[in-house]
């Protein structure tokens, strides 16, 4: 699977949208865009994926660039509880490889 | 609650012996993937079956070893256990087999500690 890029940490305060970019340049014309999310303490949380077109659900937004090689992962009104470890993942179409790659993420910070 | 569970919770023995970690998979889902969380190493991908099926292995010992039952259930089994071998163990599960499509809902996680 092709590799991301994403900062290491990031800081917002409660309410306040928060954008969390990810860099794929590497990725290939099949490959799905996935974003999970690790609370402490806890496994992690299936969040939000796509493949080419903006996608929203009841948890965030995903903003992918017309290019595709960049991906921003946008939480609305940020809250205490979204204070997590943000991963941002690909996995291409039609593998059977079932394995997600987990990097180091984006540690988030939320101040209230 | 993502509908995986994870059984037990904590687990602590010995060097030496032989643990063995339980998932039942959401209702309806086909594949479970086994992971390991230790500080230093992050999250990594050991195991994965479908219906039944071993699909791909990861970073798995010769040590470890995992099965999935008719009823889909999954047990991780680790034997020889080192002091390394401390870490949390995460069970997930999807529908299908497609890498890319579908979304993985991971378990609550048994920590693994050996003294």
């Amino acid at each position: 699977d092709a590799k991301t890029t994403q900062p290491n940490s990031m800081e917002s305060n409660e309410e306040e949208p928060v954008h969390l970019p990810c860099n794929h340049s590497t990725i290939s014309g099949t490959d799905y865009i996935h974003w999970y999310r690790q609370l402490p303490s806890q496994g992690p949380e299936y969040v939000i994926h796509g493949l080419t077109s903006n996608v929203n659900n009841r948890m965030a937004s995903l903003a992918i660039a017309e290019d595709r090689k960049s991906s921003t992962l946008i939480l609305h009104r940020a809250t205490l509880r979204d204070a997590a470890v943000y991963y941002c993942i690909l996995r291409g179409r039609g593998s059977t490889l079932g394995r997600l790659y987990f990097g180091r993420g984006t540690q988030l910070t939320v101040w209230p | 609650d993502s509908g995986v569970t994870q059984t037990p919770k904590h687990l602590i023995t010995a060097t030496g012996q032989r643990v063995t970690l339980r998932c039942s998979p959401r209702s309806g889902d086909l594949s479970v993937y086994w992971y390991q969380q230790s500080l230093d190493q992050g999250l990594q991908f050991l195991i994965q079956y479908y219906n039944g099926e071993e699909r791909a292995k990861g970073n798995i010992l010769e040590r470890f070893s995992a099965q999935q039952f008719p009823d889909l259930h999954s047990e991780l089994n680790l034997s020889s256990l080192e002091l390394g071998d401390s870490a949390l163990y995460f069970c997930a599960s999807s529908v299908g087999d497609d890498g890319g499509s579908y979304e993985q809902y991971f378990g609550p996680g048994t920590r693994l500690t050996v003294t």
